[in-house]
């Protein structure tokens, strides 16, 4: 249980585009998601908390008109790279925190990442 | 503000034999999560422990677990029987109690290698 998918897992686009990732809770619903990004041989670095129909809360130093982020399901938040330039190549990691059943559960489950290259 | 400290950079292992991974953190909090994630080649992080610092005793998963100590603010995990497939980089975290959107903080990970 707790599976949380993530799509694509890789992507390249043009400098200028925008690129849309999609996380999913699988088999619980997920009231809280996070969005986090990762430098190689770094940890990972929190962008933003995101609930279930509410705005997102972003960390500081992270713009929010560049890195979009809908939660409008219990199942489903979206975090959406506007204008990619090569700067924001990364590897973009989702994790999910919710409700299962009628036992909550505090504990952050990871989607498996997507890596973005921006040409 | 909370923190989490690794200070192992790397670390490196024979095959079946025990490995223990540091992990301090500072907070004044008294009722606090504290997790070990590990994040092999393939980059998809799992959950390895996860421990209530309401509980005493220490948490247990297989071959994996944890000396807590609540005092001195210390949180290592052991590996026993080390396996191949354990070579990864492994982090540790700390969450605050309750809340809806209490963050994780990770520290800067231990990249553990197990040898044939």
């Amino acid at each position: 249980g707790a599976v949380v998918s993530q799509h694509p897992s890789w992507v390249i686009c043009k400098s200028g585009t925008s690129v849309k990732i999609e996380c999913r809770s699988l088999d619980f619903q997920a009231t809280t998601m996070f969005w986090y990004r990762q430098f190689p041989k770094q940890s990972l670095m929190l962008m933003a908390t995101s609930n279930e129909g509410s705005k997102a809360t972003y960390e500081q130093g992270v713009e929010k008109d560049k890195f979009l982020i809908n939660h409008a399901s219990l199942t489903l938040s979206t975090l959406t790279v506007t204008s990619a330039h090569p700067e924001d190549s990364s590897f973009y990691i989702c994790s999910a925190r919710g409700s299962r059943g009628q036992q909550r559960t505090d504990t952050q489950y990871f989607g498996p990442g997507t890596r973005l290259t921006v040409l | 503000a909370q923190t989490v400290t690794q200070s192992q950079p790397e670390m490196s292992v024979q095959e079946a034999e025990t490995v223990t991974l540091s992990c301090t953190y500072d907070t004044s909090e008294s009722n606090y999560y504290l997790f070990w994630y590990k994040q092999p080649p393939s980059r998809q992080m799992i959950l390895v422990i996860r421990q209530e610092a309401y509980k005493q005793q220490n948490a247990t998963e297989n071959r994996f677990s944890v000396n807590f100590q609540k005092a001195a603010k210390s949180f290592s995990l052991k590996i026993s029987d080390s396996q191949l497939g354990d070579t990864a980089m492994y982090f540790c975290a700390f969450m605050n109690y309750g809340g809806a959107t209490n963050k994780l903080i990770f520290g800067t990970g231990t990249l553990l290698a197990v040898q044939p």
